[in-house]
């Protein structure tokens, strides 16, 4: 079956634009997560979604970043006014039940501000 | 705070050899920790998990172990070979929490 598919693969915007990042987690999966990973590093959470609802957003480092999730299944992670500190690797994952389960990723969106 | 910490950072070993990649963290009120497998550019392929009542799981070549009291893990990998090229990375779960705590990862080279 399909994996977690992350759109777009690589995604350049100038400082200051506005970006959308897409996920679409494994089919029949209700938990969703969102990672960024910067060079050299290990993942760092920013927002869990149990369903439609996020369960807890306590890593989403300002009020720039956003996410949604609105049937349950594919997710958007938004970012306004991009900074350059915002380059990273957005990372997807899936899992079956959230937190009990193998977390499934997808290969993530390669996001770079100049 | 969960802190996560991996050693060595970078490992670069000749095919055939034993591996033993290590992973630490300070909070021992773990639910489970996992391994991962990440190749340059994709995302991350989970290993093994073991939850925080076992000692150890095995997947072939490989077998992490827990020891929940001293707050460490280890990955071995048995008779490695050039497509085990990779960065693996360790995830803690605290108890009590969805979200994961990632190390920073060993790069690992097996070279012909």
């Amino acid at each position: 079956g399909a994996g977690v598919s992350q759109t777009p693969s690589n995604k350049v915007t100038e400082k200051g634009k506005y970006v959308e990042l897409r996920c679409d987690p494994i089919s029949g999966h209700t938990a969703l997560y969102w990672y960024r990973q910067s060079l050299g590093q290990g993942p760092e959470f920013l927002i869990y979604f149990q369903g439609t609802g996020a369960a807890d957003d306590s890593g989403l480092p300002n009020d720039r970043f956003f996410a949604v999730r609105p049937e349950g299944s594919v997710s958007t992670l938004k970012i306004q006014r991009t900074e350059r500190g915002d380059s990273a690797v957005y990372l997807c994952a899936s899992s079956l039940v959230g937190g009990e389960e193998t977390q499934y990723f997808g290969p993530g969106t390669r996001l770079l501000v100049l | 705070k969960q802190e996560v910490t991996q050693i060595p950072a970078a490992l670069s070993v000749p095919e055939g050899e034993n591996l033993v990649l290590n992973c630490s963290f300070t909070d021992s009120a773990i639910y489970n920790l996992q391994w991962f497998r990440q190749d340059p550019g994709k995302g991350l392929t989970s290993l093994l998990l073991i939850q925080s009542s076992q000692r150890e799981q095995t997947s072939g070549r490989l077998n992490a172990s827990l020891d929940k009291s001293s707050g460490r893990s280890t990955l071995y990998i048995a008779a490695s070979q050039p497509g085990d090229s990779a960065t693996y990375l360790c995830a803690v779960r605290p108890r009590g929490s969805y979200i994961p705590t990632f190390g920073r990862g060993t790069s690992l080279i097996v070279h012909p």
